[in-house]
């Protein structure tokens, strides 16, 4: 059964710092996705990670994904209050049906 | 406007009330999917269709049910309310085609308290 765990599960941090959220998963994926969810809003997908040793950067975010050691990493770089939100690791059941199975959340809050 | 839309936005529940959460996308992806999300659990899976005519259960099923009659509805339905389905749930739909990423988009959600 696959299991995703992300840590932190809340993090709170200046602007201007930088900062790395994990994502662990436990059985074999080929695929690994992070949305970002404003508070009361859906899901807003960031980065589709599909090989080992993928890099993904939109501004000041940058995914990461290891697939021999199942882990995945989402850093902020110099972060900014807009950045405020909370932030997903999804990944893809390799058999069957391919579904998603999602982590926990880290909520993020970014302080002037 | 493309995308997905889920109907009602929010609704208050008696327990025991049977409740259809509505959910139709226009983007012609084949497979779509229901969730719930409870604070601290993340998202978790309920039901799922890869295509229409096909369902199958997810990580959550018991005490909903779902219908995929066409390629755009996914209706979810709760038979007899219970106050630990109170949460909000989200509709998702992809591609699910060869070469494509599977990328899932979402819905608005759909607030529900169940009383």
């Amino acid at each position: 059964e696959l299991k995703v765990e992300q840590n932190p599960l809340f993090l709170s941090m200046q602007e201007g710092k930088n900062y790395t959220i994990y994502c662990n998963y436990s059985t074999t994926s080929d695929r690994l996705y992070w949305y970002r969810q404003d508070p009361g809003k859906s899901l807003e997908s960031l980065f589709v990670l599909l090989s080992n040793g993928a890099v993904k950067q939109e501004g000041r975010l940058m995914a990461s994904l290891d697939t021999k050691a199942r882990l995945s990493t989402l850093h902020i770089t110099a972060a900014v209050h807009d950045l405020s939100a909370t932030y997903f690791c999804a990944v893809a059941e390799i058999q069957g049906a391919q579904k998603l199975v999602f982590g926990q959340g880290t909520r993020l809050t970014i302080n002037p | 406007i493309a995308g997905i839309t889920q109907a009602p936005t929010s609704q208050i529940l008696a327990a025991g009330r049977r409740m259809t959460l509505r959910c139709t996308q226009d983007m012609r992806h084949n497979a779509m999917y229901w969730y719930r999300q409870d604070l601290g659990l993340g998202l978790r899976l309920i039901h799922y269709s890869n295509t229409a005519g096909t369902t199958g259960k997810g990580e959550v099923p018991d005490g909903y049910s779902v219908s995929r009659a066409n390629t755009d509805d996914f209706p979810l339905t709760l038979a007899s309310a219970v106050p630990s389905q109170t949460s909000v749930y989200f509709c998702a739909s992809s591609p699910l085609s060869g070469g494509t990423y599977n990328e899932q988009f979402f819905g608005p959600g759909t607030r529900l308290t169940v009383l």
